[in-house]
């Protein structure tokens, strides 16, 4: 089946280092891949996605390119902030299942100043 | 209006309460979904709605019942709920495409 493997964290940096969390996935076919970001106590928000192979999504100075060789959706940052500290969520969706997210575990990221 | 909207943000219940969770959207999307998710978690898909009928459930027990009024609305009643059920429960919609899906905030449901 689907499923979405998403390195573990905690992830704790210092401010403006450079932030990679690693996310590979196994899909049947061509999934849509995307990242989400859970801030303490609220819902998830989309970060960026990706719909084709060689896509890059970037948003808010994020960015993950969709590599179908190497089935990953890496997320990058150049310059973390304080305020970047949440948690992240590796996805996938599929037209066959509804489109509904497949989530990998989620990495939470500390960024200290 | 870019946004969809839970009631309530808190829920606190008893075990031989019956509750319901409020979802709605006005962004015209017609695939709906209601997840729930445990402390520390990600999320887990409980039901799918495309086009006002149910197309995914996940194998949910019964004392979650969901329900789609219209293309705005998602309801997901509840009954007789055990304390392992306490968790965020989060609703999300999305166009019938693969663009993503907008989540509410979530309601926090603690059942005592």
């Amino acid at each position: 089946g689907n499923s979405v493997t998403q390195m573990e964290g905690p992830v704790t940096l210092s401010e403006e280092a450079f932030l990679t969390i690693n996310c590979t996935y196994t899909a049947t076919g061509y999934p849509s891949l995307f990242w989400y970001v859970q801030y303490p106590g609220e819902g998830l928000q989309l970060l960026l996605k990706a719909t084709k192979a060689d896509d890059k999504g970037s948003n808010k100075g994020f960015e993950a390119t969709y590599r179908k060789e190497t089935t990953s959706f890496h997320l990058e940052k150049g310059s973390v902030q304080v305020s970047d500290s949440a948690v992240y969520f590796c996805a996938l969706s599929y037209s066959n299942s509804g489109y509904a997210l497949n989530f990998g575990k989620g990495t939470s990221l500390l960024v200290t100043p | 209006d870019t946004e969809v909207t839970q009631t309530p943000k808190h829920l606190v219940m008893g075990m031989t309460n019956k509750k319901s969770l409020k979802c709605e959207q006005h962004m015209g999307h017609r695939a709906m979904y209601w997840y729930k998710q445990k402390a520390k978690k990600p999320p887990e898909l409980m039901f799918v709605y495309s086009y006002e009928k149910l197309s995914i459930n996940e194998s949910v027990p019964s004392r979650f019942s969901p329900e789609c009024p219209n293309s705005s609305l998602l309801n997901l009643h509840l009954h007789a709920l055990q304390p392992e059920d306490s968790a965020l429960y989060l609703c999300a919609s999305s166009p019938q495409a693969n663009y993503g899906y907008t989540f509410g905030s979530g309601t926090r449901l603690t059942v005592v």
